[in-house]
């Protein structure tokens, strides 16, 4: 039972432009979204994250909408770099426990130049 | 900054043997969490640990075993093996267990299992 969905396995965008992420969720009881990024042969990188109780969250080239009644994030990369290339996971938390996360499938974006 | 370090990173070992994985977290940090991540899968919660108790536990096997210290490291223990283990394990580290703590992630161990 996937939780956490990311349907588009991968994501080809040019240099410059925006790139797109999304992911759905089932749970309801999740509270708190994280976006990581992966490079091969190195461990998820914590990029941004977005409670709940926000629909928007900025930080520089980064921004993660959350739609609450849709169970919908988005992250957005504007403009996308080359270095944006790698697999990027959304994840969740339900704050219950030591909150402890669930990830997505990952969805691997390649930035064109 | 200093990171999570985990050790060794890469470890091949045959089926039925034991294997233990070891992990440091970023100092101050008291939250540590283990996660495996199988061939094209999203990574999956093992274990966590506060304060050296375990505080919550997700499809980790009987066979695996798990502590924190006292300075706050942490060893997964995995023993009898099997082909299904070979995987890369992360472990995380957040300064708390509230659910306003990103967690940060370690380079990870690649087990291998033959």
């Amino acid at each position: 039972d996937q939780q956490v969905k990311q349907n588009s396995p991968s994501l080809s965008v040019q240099e410059g432009r925006i790139s797109i992420l999304n992911c759905d969720y089932t749970n309801s009881m999740f509270d708190y979204f994280l976006w990581y990024k992966k490079y091969p042969a190195e461990g998820p990188t914590f990029l941004i994250s977005i409670s709940s109780i926000k629909d928007k969250n900025e930080d520089g080239r980064f921004t993660v909408f959350l739609n609450k009644s849709a169970k919908h994030l988005s992250l957005h990369i504007v403009p996308s770099q080359p270095g944006d290339s790698a697999v990027y996971f959304c994840a969740a938390s339900d704050g219950v426990g030591a909150q402890k996360l669930v990830f997505g499938q990952g969805t691997r974006l390649t930035i064109n130049p | 900054a200093a990171g999570v370090i985990q050790s060794p990173r890469h470890l091949i070992k045959e089926k039925r043997e034991t294997a233990t994985l070891k992990c440091y977290p970023i100092p101050r940090h008291d939250t540590v969490y283990w996660y495996q991540q199988g061939p094209g899968q999203d990574p999956q919660f093992l274990i966590s640990f506060y304060e050296k108790m375990q505080s919550d536990k997700g499809s980790i096997p009987d066979r695996f075993s798990a502590q924190q210290f006292s300075d706050y490291h942490s060893e997964l223990n995995m023993s009898s093996l099997e082909l299904g283990d070979s995987a890369l394990y992360f472990c995380a580290s957040s300064p708390g267990t509230s659910t306003r703590y990103e967690q940060y992630f370690g380079p990870g161990t690649r087990l291998t299992v033959t």
